[in-house]
């Protein structure tokens, strides 16, 4: 099993260009996540997917949009970078869904430079 | 204030010294998870608390919930060990805050 995986690994954009994140797992978890890990901050959570086709706004969903159209899927859009959204991005899943706690497991990261 | 507050933020041992890294919240949670991002970047968990203590190979965890407070322990340490830990607190049905990590060097 891959486990999380992401892709790029690595990105330069000029600001106001686009792009998308990709995430996928192959464990079946239900849900999954982006965050964005900036430095002396903790990570934070950008979207949240419970299931496919179900979307949550986090803690900075602004400027971004999301996409979770299967469960083994879950997309990062930038319509119009800015430097500000110059990070690195760490795609997670856990198992369920609900009150129940499950371990996260984590995608190893894009490191997004926006100029 | 941070809802996650670890210590300390830097910690430099040597190799073979039992290490403490100390985690306390303040809002009521359904787990803590204890993560270890290698210097390349990557995150792994170790472990996931909701009471008492959990113990895998050289590192060990515990959680007092009246407390609101959670440490990790390694014993025996190793330079392969130098990471940065990292506590996260699940509270609601998905949501999660994150401790800014301690950084932890071990000598050899």
């Amino acid at each position: 099993n891959a486990g999380v995986t992401q892709t790029p690994k690595f990105q330069v954009l000029k600001t106001g260009q686009s792009m998308t994140l990709q995430c996928a797992q192959d464990m079946n978890h239900n849900s999954m996540y982006w965050y964005r890990q900036d430095p002396g901050m903790g990570l934070r959570l950008i979207y949240y997917s419970a299931s496919e086709g179900t979307t949550d706004k986090g803690e900075v969903p602004n400027g971004y949009n999301v996409s979770r159209l299967n469960k083994r899927e879950f997309s990062l859009r930038l319509e119009s970078a800015a430097p500000s959204q110059t990070s690195v991005y760490f795609c997670a899943s856990t198992e369920g869904s609900g009150t129940i706690a499950y371990e996260q497991y984590f995608g190893p990261g894009t490191r997004l430079t926006v100029t | 204030k941070n809802e996650v507050e670890q210590s300390p933020q830097n910690l430099t041992a040597q190799e073979g010294e039992f290490i403490t890294i100390n985690c306390s919240y303040s809002v009521g949670i359904s787990a803590l998870h204890w993560l270890q991002q290698h210097p390349g970047g990557g995150i792994v968990s170790l472990f996931m608390l909701s009471s008492g203590k959990k113990k895998h190979g050289r590192l060990i965890a515990t959680i007092n919930i009246q407390e609101k407070h959670s440490s990790l322990h390694i014993t025996a340490s190793h330079p392969r060990d130098s990471a940065v830990y990292i506590c996260a607190v699940r509270y609601g049905t998905y949501k999660y805050i994150f401790g800014t990590g301690t950084r932890l060097k071990v000598l050899a």
